[in-house]
């Protein structure tokens, strides 16, 4: 296993496209986060899957972005329509419950022009 | 607003110092984890510590919590050149499972 993987790393796109990110969690961890990260800042929460279940959503999560785990494995964000402020790492972290701490992976940096 | 707050902003010196890092936070926690990214990378755990635990070592790393201070320091010894990195401290507050609030980061520069 070889850690959490995220795909694409880079993805510049338009204004108004939609876009998707995929990650890939450690194939044991039943929990996996999604979080955006902007430049100078430290990550922000934007949503949680425990299993296939979506526990939770942050108020950042608009009703454009949409995030789902199907079947408890990877896990996909896209996010439509999309506008200048999205630019920003998102990132994807797993872990397995009652562990210490997470696992991140790379990050998806999107910039939209 | 973010929960942990770390200071300095920024910290540059010289490899074989020690550097230390501070975060304050705001709430009650479940623990304190700090994390090490790279530029443009993912973050890497580096420790937790739980709410019960006051001191706690990793390698070169050394980690105090002061609950009724709320707050938690990162001590690196004798640093190298590849510490250079920012530090994040995160919170677990309980109020999700797992979910973690982080600070903006420490940028730490270590000069060889």
């Amino acid at each position: 296993d070889t850690g959490v993987s995220q795909d694409p790393r880079h993805k510049i796109t338009k204004r108004g496209q939609n876009v998707t990110f995929r990650c890939d969690p450690i194939s044991e961890h039943n929990r996996l986060y999604w979080y955006r990260q902007t430049l100078g800042q430290g990550p922000e929460f934007l949503t949680y899957f425990q299993n296939e279940a979506q526990l939770e959503k942050s108020r950042l999560l608009s009703d454009r972005f949409s995030a789902e785990r199907p079947k408890g494995s990877f896990s996909t964000l896209e996010i439509q329509r999309t506008e200048q402020g999205d630019s920003a790492m998102y990132l994807c972290a797993s872990s397995f419950s009652g562990s210490d701490g997470y696992t991140f992976g790379s990050g998806t940096r999107l910039t939209v022009v | 607003s973010q929960q942990g707050e770390e200071d300095p902003q920024a910290l540059s010196i010289q490899e074989g110092e020690n550097a230390t890092m501070n975060c304050s936070y705001k709430t009650s926690i479940n623990n304190l984890q700090w994390y090490r990214q790279n530029s443009g990378r993912g973050l890497v755990h580096l420790i937790l510590i739980r709410s019960n635990e006051r001191e706690k070592h990793s390698g070169r790393l050394r980690v105090t919590l002061d609950t009724s201070k709320k707050s938690s320091s990162l001590l690196i010894t004798a640093s190298r050149a590849a510490d250079t990195a920012s530090y994040f401290c995160a919170t677990d507050t309980g109020s999700t499972l797992g979910r973690l609030y982080f600070g903006r980061g420490t940028q730490l520069t270590v000069w060889p």
